[in-house]
């Protein structure tokens, strides 16, 4: 299956920073999803992304994908406590294999 | 939107007895779901993919002959775990998916299952 590295495996940060996650893969990807656990939940779907270069807003939360598909990225803007969480990107063809997550931590 | 029931939510069990658990598709038909183990801090590990009507496709160093998956039906996927060690102790989450690019996988609320 595909294999992606996500970096950074954890992220503190002040209320109001802004936080970034980066997903990165040795190989071309079909699409890239995202997900988000809450501690102690389990993975929410965010978003799929399927094009070179495509870029899709949901409120304080952008998300790219590279223009070689091989690199995505999870941006959010003036993070707040109810960000808390870990954020995973997913490469799905056919299953759907995790990166190892980013750990999100809000300093109100 | 689609929902995944799990249960249950959790269950503590004796080492050598076995654990079944429960992966219902309420809303929609899942010719395909997934299991998945993770054990703390660390990511979500896919086991195996439950096929209707068919054997599981299991991932390499998954023992089949301990974690026996069915799925009988379009709308339900179990894993037995048999012969509970305390390593099996973790939290298994099953998934599956509606199908096109806005939905991605729905996500069972996990059973965490601890072997004493």
């Amino acid at each position: 299956g595909q294999q992606v590295m996500q970096i950074p495996q954890y992220q503190h940060v002040q209320e109001g920073e802004d936080f970034t996650t980066y997903c990165n893969s040795s190989t071309t990807l079909s699409n890239i999803q995202w997900y988000k656990q809450r501690p102690g939940g389990h993975p929410v779907f965010l978003i799929q992304l399927v094009k070179s270069g495509e870029v899709k807003k949901q409120k304080r939360l952008t998300f790219q994908f590279g223009e070689a598909k091989k690199n995505s990225s999870l941006h959010i803007t003036a993070t707040q406590t109810t960000d808390v969480g870990t954020y995973f990107c997913a490469p799905q063809g056919g299953k759907l294999i995790f990166g190892q997550g980013t750990e999100l931590s809000v300093k109100p | 939107g689609a929902v995944v029931s799990q249960h249950p939510s959790w269950v503590i069990c004796k080492s050598g007895t076995s654990v079944k658990i429960e992966c219902r598709s309420l809303d929609f038909q899942a010719t395909t779901m997934f299991w998945y183990r993770q054990f703390p801090k660390q990511s979500l590990m896919l086991m195996a993919t439950s096929n209707e009507g068919s054997k599981a496709t299991y991932e390499q160093g998954v023992e089949k002959d301990k974690f026996l998956i069915n799925h009988a039906s379009l709308t339900l996927s179990t894993l037995t775990v048999t012969s509970a060690h305390p390593e099996d102790s973790s939290f298994y989450i099953c998934s599956a998916s509606m199908g096109g690019p806005n939905y991605g996988y729905t996500f069972g609320s996990g059973t965490r299952l601890t072997v004493v």
